[in-house]
């Protein structure tokens, strides 16, 4: 079992919607939480970073952490054409030095 | 200022050949990272040094062979390529003392095709 599994889309959604990308994961250690974007013919970068269970807001984005059912979230509001790319999570542990990535979720809007 | 570079950006080379892909980073960060990214946009995580030292190594096939020159590089050799090599290498780079994120910076990615 993978210790990050992520909603493999793609999704493709019209301009405007709400767009839900979700990852799960396995491991309790994990206490940092990042979502990375990435645009095509480009190295990921990051979007977003939380730490601790609850919402986090940043414009039009909110990361949701449940650290209970071991489960976060990234909404994106008013979905923009911009916004198409791969988004992949990231959890960190507290002393560990690797990142585990999820296998990122490819999102389209369709203008 | 380019923070994360690598070289070449395109390689393009024939099975059996034996290639190498720099990397600099001029944040002054003390990791740097080879990542492959396959068709599927799967991102894996092959090597990692800190301060010039191997930290991770993944199951990567010993024909890969990262080396350090100093902090500030991560050049990666692969010998006798083969097809399943073809993919996008990314470079990044990250702080790792102190930094509890451990945010990455990425270069832009070399293609590599292997005909």
């Amino acid at each position: 079992q993978k210790e990050v599994e992520q909603d493999p889309g793609p999704l493709s959604v019209p301009e405007g919607a709400i767009v839900s990308l979700n990852c799960t994961y396995s491991n309790s250690a994990f206490q940092y939480f990042m979502w990375y974007r990435q645009y095509s013919r480009k190295g990921p970068e990051l979007l977003m970073y939380t730490y601790s269970s609850g919402n986090k807001e940043d414009g039009r984005f909110t990361a949701q952490v449940d650290k209970s059912s071991k489960y976060i979230s990234l909404f994106i509001r008013d979905s923009q054409p911009s916004d198409s790319a791969t988004y992949l999570c990231v959890l960190r542990g507290a002393n560990a030095g690797k990142s585990t990535f999820g296998d990122g979720t490819t999102l389209t809007v369709k203008p | 200022d380019t923070a994360v570079s690598q070289t070449p950006k395109y390689l393009v080379t024939q099975m059996g050949n034996d290639k190498s892909i720099k990397c600099e980073q001029n944040l002054g960060h003390d990791t740097m990272y080879w990542y492959k990214q396959d068709s599927k946009k799967f991102l894996k995580i092959m090597f990692s040094y800190n301060n010039k030292e191997l930290i991770i190594n993944e199951t990567v096939p010993n024909r890969f062979s990262p080396k350090s020159p100093d902090k500030a590089h991560l050049n990666l050799h692969i010998n006798s390529l083969e097809l399943g090599d073809s993919a996008v290498y990314f470079c990044a780079s990250s702080q790792l003392a102190g930094g509890l994120y451990n945010e990455q910076f990425f270069g832009p990615g070399t293609r590599l095709t292997v005909l």
